[in-house]
């Protein structure tokens, strides 16, 4: 059975700073890996999907890689503002085409 | 496109009370689920449809919980009888070309609370 893990839970960086969060799971066998963003109140929006045979996805600010082989997944966030705070999960399918198993999140606060 | 569009966005109920969750996925998209997410659980997949057709129920949690697709444009999920623990937002989500092929795109959320 597939398990998300991100670590760490909650993060408060000062505006400005570069981060990085993590995502780990257990099952290699994944088609994609897909990072979002919920808003306090509000539904998921897609960041970045990485197919499995990519290493990693660029949009602007953001980065993404993954490392199917250790099952992990990074999402660099560079120079942070404070409308990035939010909170972040990444999501990877059971195998193959199947339903996304999410994690339970970071949740990030960039203070101004 | 308006995006998935959820209704209502929130619903207070007694225990034991029908609810009649509504979801219209986004045009063209062919895959449809449902979410629900809590503090303590996080975000878990009750159903899936692809092609209108129920592919995976089974995060559904308990006959109680029903959902229905009757067309592609449109998705209910009924919970009968309501109980406190039924209590979360539900989400609808909808794609393109399966399970997790291609992005899946959000609706804004039901935020459900049974008394």
């Amino acid at each position: 059975k597939q398990e998300v893990t991100q670590i760490p839970a909650a993060l408060s960086v000062p505006e400005g700073e570069n981060l990085v969060l993590n995502c780990s799971f257990t099952d290699s066998a994944i088609y994609n890996l897909q990072w979002f963003r919920q808003d306090p109140g509000k539904g998921l929006t897609s960041l970045l999907l990485i197919q499995s045979s990519q290493r990693e996805q660029t949009s602007g600010r953001l980065n993404a890689s993954l490392d199917k082989s250790s099952g992990r997944s990074t999402l660099y966030i560079a120079a942070s503002q404070p409308g990035d705070s939010a909170t972040y999960l990444c999501a990877v399918p059971t195998s193959g085409n199947t339903p996304l198993v999410f994690g339970k999140g970071t949740r990030l606060s960039v203070i101004a | 496109d308006a995006g998935v569009i959820q209704s209502p966005r929130h619903e207070v109920t007694e225990m034991g009370q029908e609810v009649t969750l509504r979801c219209k996925p986004i045009s063209g998209h062919n895959s449809l689920f449902w979410y629900r997410q809590t503090m303590m659980r996080g975000l878990e997949l009750l159903i899936y449809f692809n092609n209108n057709v129920p592919i995976d129920d089974s995060g559904m949690p308990e006959d109680r919980f029903s959902a229905k697709m009757p067309n592609a444009s449109f998705s209910t999920l009924k919970i009968q009888p309501s109980e406190p623990r039924d209590s979360a937002v539900y989400f609808c989500a909808s794609s393109f070309g399966g399970a997790s092929k291609n992005e899946q795109f959000f609706g804004p959320g039901t935020r459900l609370t049974v008394l």
